[in-house]
């Protein structure tokens, strides 16, 4: 059975910097990009950053590229997010999710909540 | 960037009736569009790939449809665990896009 599990949100004041996790089971971790997707609170889902399965080649969205770095650790498989700059607009869930071949997402993580406030 | 519209944002429907949500892509991408479902306080659930592929599990009153630019998720008949919030993506290229959303509620 793959699992998804999202960790490390937290309360960050603007500025400041975190790191998500995404730890992965129930598959081939190394074989498959994954991604991390957000939802602000009462919004729709933005898709943030994608790397592929052997950490060569990564995708950002403009709302956060160079501010947000996406990697992963496939002897452990576990994906991150390190977030700096952090700023209130990037409040929201935040979920990984896996590629299903194509960059599509066929399963999600249960999502870890990031408050940026002061 | 390619932008997802939905329609509509919302919708009311009651049990049994037929149900469609269209989405439409500023360029053409081809057949790789998905769908999601999302209850409240959920993570999305995969629904539909490739425009008409239906995930593993999924049941078959769920369908899609489209190619180019304009798709539609249509559900046969609408069951009260159906109430939710139904995405679109494309896949033709990065950055991936989502459509705005449409809500599905009990009329």
């Amino acid at each position: 059975e793959v699992q998804l599990l999202d960790s490390g949100g937290g309360l960050v004041q603007p500025g400041g910097s975190l790191r998500l996790s995404c730890a992965a089971s129930g598959f081939i971790f190394r074989n498959y990009d994954m991604s991390w997707v957000r939802q602000a609170p009462g919004k729709g889902l933005e898709w943030v950053s994608a790397i592929s399965g052997n950490g060569v080649s990564t995708y950002y969205a403009d709302s956060v590229k160079g501010r947000f770095t996406i990697s992963r650790e496939n002897s452990k498989n576990t994906l991150f997010l390190h977030m700096n700059s952090l700023r209130a607009e990037d409040t929201a869930i935040y979920y990984c999710a896996k590629h299903q071949g194509n960059p599509t997402f066929d399963y999600w993580g249960q999502g870890t909540l990031v408050t940026v406030s002061s | 960037d390619i932008q997802m519209t939905q329609s509509p944002s919302s919708l009311s429907a009651s049990v049994g009736d037929r149900v469609t949500i269209t989405c439409r892509a500023s360029q053409g991408i081809s057949h790789y569009l998905a769908w999601f479902q999302q209850k409240p306080g959920k993570a999305p659930k995969s629904l539909i790939y490739a425009a008409s592929s239906l995930q593993s599990g999924v049941p078959s009153k769920f369908s899609g449809s489209g190619s180019g630019t304009d798709f539609t998720l249509t559900i046969s008949s609408l069951q009260p665990e159906d109430f939710a919030t139904y995405y679109c993506q494309q896949y033709n290229s990065y950055p991936l896009t989502f459509g705005g959303g449409t809500k599905v509620e009990i009329k």
